[in-house]
């Protein structure tokens, strides 16, 4: 059990590029989250998927995000175009229990977006 | 709509003493789970302490303590015999429909040695 793993750790880019963040999961894990958390807030909820199949998105995803997880294993997210208010960290976890309310998220470290 | 609320921004506590860092919580789902986590400085959120809506008991892991009171919708988190390695964040969340976990906005604790 290697924990999550997320890449790069820190991205710096300029207004208008695109990203993509990348997720490793705890292998077998069958759910997989991502969050974002601005200096000084708690995380908030991207969206999730269960497997291959993203079942949630919330409204902060704009139609400039994008997440995949093709096989149900690694995810990724891309953020096009990016505006200076994406800056942020953006989290990872996954979980093995499903559909309940004791599910326990295990956390990547977050990659840590500055767009200038 | 789930809500969490943590009022204290900041927390100082002197090495060795307990300190209690309070949450409310606010849903109208009767089946909830709520999460204490960590999230030092190198940004991993670390599970702490997890405490079900039906759980008769409140729920300890080692040094931590859920002080659960259903009634108040408060789930305040105990450290007891603190330690500088326990200065970070620390968030209270919950979750209610077995999909994802609601956050509050944080406490950050301070250890003083």
């Amino acid at each position: 059990d290697t924990g999550v793993s997320q890449d790069p750790r820190h991205k710096i880019t300029k207004r208008g590029q695109n990203v993509t963040f990348r997720c490793d999961p705890i292998s077998e894990h069958n759910r997989l989250y991502w969050y974002r958390q601005t200096l000084g807030q708690g995380p908030e909820f991207l969206t999730y998927f269960q497997n291959e199949a993203q079942l949630e998105k919330s409204r902060l995803l704009s139609d400039r995000f994008s997440a995949e997880r093709p096989k149900g294993s690694f995810s990724t997210l891309e953020i096009q175009r990016t505006e200076q208010g994406d800056s942020a960290m953006y989290l990872c976890a996954s979980s093995s229990q499903t559909g309940f309310t004791n599910e326990k998220l295990f956390f990547g470290s977050g990659t840590q977006l500055s767009v200038l | 709509a789930q809500k969490i609320t943590q009022t204290q921004p900041g927390m100082f506590v002197q090495e060795k003493e307990a300190v209690t860092l309070d949450c409310t919580y606010d849903t109208s789902d009767p089946s909830y789970g709520l999460f204490w986590y960590k999230q030092p400085s190198s940004g991993e959120m670390i599970f702490l302490i997890y405490q079900g809506s039906y759980d008769q008991q409140n729920a300890t892991e080692g040094r931590y303590s859920l002080n659960f009171q259903k009634a108040r919708k408060s789930a305040n988190l105990v450290i007891s015999a603190s330690q500088l390695g326990d200065s970070a964040m620390y968030f209270c969340a919950m979750n209610t429909a077995g999909n994802m976990l609601t956050f509050g906005g944080g406490t950050r604790l301070m250890v003083k040695p």
